[in-house]
């Protein structure tokens, strides 16, 4: 069956403090990882597409990496407005062409 | 632009009644999802369409939930009879359907509570 599993499940860390959340999945046939930012009480937000083994992706204090097995989502420096809940979701190549797979996020905490 | 537009943004009913959550995805965008979040199965999708047509509805959980979509600028995720079960945040999604887009654009979600 295929899985996406994030962790940790909550991570607090002080303001500048840098730190990487992780993606690891378990599909077959893997056409794309998603990284999205949500926050409380609205939708999630598209941050990066990765495509293939060794590709990165940075906009700010994020930079998300992937390799065959898991993604990174390397943070820099956080400040306290990058506390989120952070989602990564993965398209595999087999059942519906549109289907994304979300995992369970990690609730991130960055404290001044 | 004003965004993917749900409503209502919470609603609170008793089991066994008619509940109908309401989309307007973003103008121009012709894929339309609707997502279900909650704290045990996290974000699951569904439906989807794709030019207004039902594409996948394999994640609809039962013959309770039905999901419309008349037009491109409007859809609707019907629960009928609902069940406190049903209590979730349901989100609408849109983006532009090309290949390989899956920038999702999502509504800021509908909080139903069933009681």
């Amino acid at each position: 069956e295929d899985q996406v599993t994030q962790s940790p499940e909550a991570l607090r860390l002080q303001e500048g403090e840098s730190s990487s959340l992780n993606c690891s999945y378990t599909v077959s046939g893997l056409r794309g990882l998603f990284w999205y930012r949500q926050d409380p009480g609205k939708g999630p937000e598209f941050l990066f597409t990765l495509y293939s083994a060794g590709e990165e992706k940075e906009k700010e204090r994020l930079k998300a990496t992937l390799t065959k097995k898991e993604s990174f989502l390397h943070i820099t420096a956080p400040k306290p407005e990058d506390s989120a809940t952070y989602l990564c979701a993965v398209r595999i190549s087999s059942g519906s062409a549109r289907q994304l797979t979300f995992g369970s996020g990690t609730q991130l905490t960055v404290l001044p | 632009d004003a965004g993917v537009i749900q409503s209502p943004r919470h609603e609170v009913t008793e089991m066994g009644q008619e509940v109908t959550l309401r989309c307007k995805p973003i103008s121009g965008h012709n894929s339309l999802f609707w997502y279900r979040q909650t704290m045990m199965r996290g974000l699951e999708l569904l439906i989807y369409f794709n030019n207004n047509v039902p594409i996948d509805d394999s994640g609809m959980p039962e013959d309770r939930f039905s999901a419309k979509m008349p037009n491109a600028s409007f859809s609707t995720l019907k629960i009928q009879p609902s069940e406190p079960r049903d209590s979730a945040v349901y989100f609408c999604a849109s983006r532009i359907g090309t290949a390989n887009n899956e920038k999702l654009f999502f509504g800021s979600g509908t909080q139903l509570s069933v009681l």
